[in-house]
């Protein structure tokens, strides 16, 4: 099926320091999600983008929905040890009438404390 | 706001036979809901787009009648693993939005062990 790039693929960084991880498509979407993903348990909603250009926040986390809407990157700052996990970007596509999301490649973080 | 509970958690059964996975929009309603498989260390796959009141659409290479989706309410859609697989187990996860332009919210998902 259909997924978005994702990078990097993995990262270990020290706690404190700054993550950025970004979402590539050859498609263009009208929204962009992203999520985070403990084990064993379903993605919880982090971010929603909803029109090109825009840049949000939600505490640490700051994401922007690329210009040419076929990208989109989310950054965090001053990374803790709760932040591992696997963080995922979603795309809304619109076929047929319909809507879906489509899941990125996965950015899986670790902190080392 | 925006809860999805999904149920049950995790489920093991015997090949051969069948189960069902629930999914519930707890605070509002659905119009549509999706369920994803997910492997270890993978992404969520899109197997099936269900609006309420009508036919799932399946990705392609999704057996339809292997599973069955029943979307029967706003807050309400089921999937049905039938004749069950060592190879269909997998995380399965739903998830739940109230249109275009919205976003979409998670289930805990199940996990099925199929022995």
């Amino acid at each position: 099926g259909q997924q978005l790039n994702q990078s990097p693929q993995s990262m270990f960084i020290q706690e404190g320091e700054d993550v950025s991880m970004n979402c590539t498509s050859s498609s263009i979407f009208n929204t962009w999600l992203w999520y985070k993903q403990d084990p064993g348990e379903g993605p919880v909603l982090l971010i929603a983008l909803y029109k090109a250009g825009e840049l949000t926040s939600n505490g640490r986390l700051t994401a922007q929905f690329g210009i040419t809407r076929k990208d989109s990157f989310l950054n965090i700052s001053a990374s803790i040890p709760s932040d591992v996990g696997i963080y995922f970007c979603a795309g809304q596509l619109f076929p047929s009438g319909t809507y879906k999301y489509i899941f990125g490649t996965g950015t899986r973080l670790k902190v080392l404390a | 706001g925006a809860v999805v509970s999904q149920h049950p958690s995790w489920v093991i059964c015997k090949s051969g036979t069948s189960v069902k996975i629930e999914c519930r929009s707890l605070d509002f309603q659905a119009t549509t809901m999706f369920w994803y498989r997910q492997f270890p260390k993978q992404s969520l796959m899109l197997m099936a787009t269900s609006n309420e009141g009508s036919k799932a659409t399946y990705e392609q290479g999704v057996e339809k009648d292997k599973f069955l989706i029943n979307h029967a309410s706003l807050t309400l859609s089921t999937l049905t693993v039938t004749s069950a697989h060592p190879e269909d187990s997998s995380f399965y996860i739903c998830s739940a939005s109230t249109g275009k332009y919205t976003e979409a919210f998670f289930g805990q998902g199940t996990r099925l062990t199929v022995v």
